[in-house]
This record gives structure tokens, C-alpha cells and sequence, in this order.
């Protein structure tokens, strides 16, 4: 099990920028999938962006409505994974959670931080 | 896009009852990658269910998931107080790649 612990939330102005970090302890970050994943204020759950493990490519991938504005970092595996958010609009207020998928191929979301809150105010 | 429909929005029951929670998909799905999360207030999700019917680690054996093609479901058989939270289904594939349904608030009667 990942324990996963965000930061780097907070109050910025639209067109802002604001860069979270995750930082996961215990066994297996190197290898797990590595998901955001965001909750507007009395709102669903929304994918954000995953990043797979460096076995498997590295490759990133991201939601439509962040895609040319969010980076999603993961430096040769290593804790913390990184959220580079730029351009903020209003609507990417809300939780920001640092998850983590299943090992079994089931693409679940097993291991989840308590997330870390981003308000977009002009 | 798969689109991931809950249903009822809100679930009244009484501690001791049965609830069954339905997540409806907008296009046949593969139920490998179908999971039920449950959230408390103030709270991450918690996963409950992956793979439309196993049971994560730690979850009671009165969470039950089960479905398959676009319908499926995940039942409480006995409610306990700890139980009324929100419940979310999520999918795996095609774009988005991570969908989630918009959530059913399990509330005491």
C-alpha cells in the first residue's frame, strides 16, 4: 500500500499558475500508474491526468478540458509527482487527489492522498 | 465518449436494509474495468469494488458488485451507520480514459 500526501494548493487568480506535488512513501510508486484526479465543490469525481511507470513507457496522458494547460511530471520515477497547472480558469476549482492505480490491470484506483484544495478567483 | 449514468440520485434507507445502486453505461463496457468507490464527507474515495464484482482489500463482505455489457449494480446487503456516504462508478477506457458517474448519496431515513 502507497501512502500519498499533496501539497501546493491554494488561492490564485485566474490565469494563474500553481504546481502541486505528491509525495508517496511506502512500497511500489516506481512501478504504479500515477493518476489526478479532481472533485469541483459538491461535484463528481473528474480525471485529470495518469502518468504509467517507466516500464511501460512513461507515457502521459490527459482529461480534454486541461490538456495544453496541465503538466503532469514524474522525474525517472522518483517521488514527488508533480501538477504543473497554467492558464487556471474558474472551473478547475475544487479537491485535487494524488492516486494511484492497481497493479492487476484492473484500472481501478486503489491508493488515493487526501488532497489538496485549488480555488480560482478572479 | 462513455457517459456513466447512477442511479437513484439519492438513496433513503434505514439502517439494517438493502441498497442496491445502479451505474448505467451509455455504450457497452467492459466490466473488467468497471469499480465503485465510496466517499464519507470531508473524506478521499475509498475503493470498494474493481472488476464489476471483487471486493478490495479490507471491504466488508456485505458490499457486492455484480453487471456486465451496460448495467451494473453494487448492493449493500445490511446497512450499517458507517455505510451512508456517496458512491461513485468509474470505467476504464476510450476517451476519456478515467470516467466517473456523477455519484448516489446513500442517506438515513
Amino acid at each position: 500500500e502507497m501512502q500519498l500526501v499533496e501539497s501546493g494548493g491554494g488561492l490564485v487568480k485566474t490565469g494563474g499558475s500553481l504546481r502541486l506535488s505528491c509525495v508517496a512513501s511506502g512500497s511500489g510508486f516506481g512501478n504504479a500508474w500515477m493518476i489526478w484526479v479532481r472533485q469541483a465543490p459538491g461535484k463528481g469525481l473528474e480525471w485529470v491526468g495518469r502518468v504509467k511507470n517507466k516500464d511501460d513507457g512513461g507515457t502521459i496522458d490527459y482529461a480534454a478540458p486541461v490538456k495544453g494547460r496541465f503538466t503532469i511530471s514524474r522525474d525517472d520515477s522518483k517521488t514527488p509527482l508533480y501538477l504543473q497547472m497554467n492558464s487556471l480558469k474558474a472551473e478547475d476549482t475544487g479537491m485535487y487527489y494524488c492516486t494511484a492505480e492497481r497493479s492487476d490491470g484492473s484500472h481501478s484506483i486503489d491508493d488515493w492522498g487526501q488532497g489538496t484544495l485549488v480555488t480560482v478567483s478572479s | 465518449e462513455i457517459v456513466l449514468t447512477q442511479s437513484p440520485g439519492t438513496l433513503s434507507l434505514s439502517p439494517g436494509e438493502r441498497a442496491s445502486l445502479s451505474c448505467r453505461a451509455s455504450q457497452r463496457v467492459n466490466g473488467n474495468y468497471l469499480a465503485w468507490y465510496q466517499q464519507r464527507p470531508g473524506q478521499a474515495p475509498r475503493l470498494l469494488i474493481y472488476g464489476a464484482s471483487s471486493r478490495a482489500t479490507g471491504i466488508p463482505d456485505r458490499f457486492s458488485g455484480s453487471g456486465s455489457g451496460t448495467d451494473f449494480t453494487l448492493t449493500i446487503s445490511r446497512l450499517e451507520p458507517e455505510d451512508f456516504a456517496v458512491y461513485s462508478c468509474q470505467h476504464y477506457g476510450g476517451s476519456p480514459l478515467y470516467t466517473f458517474g456523477q455519484g448516489t448519496k446513500l442517506e438515513i431515513k
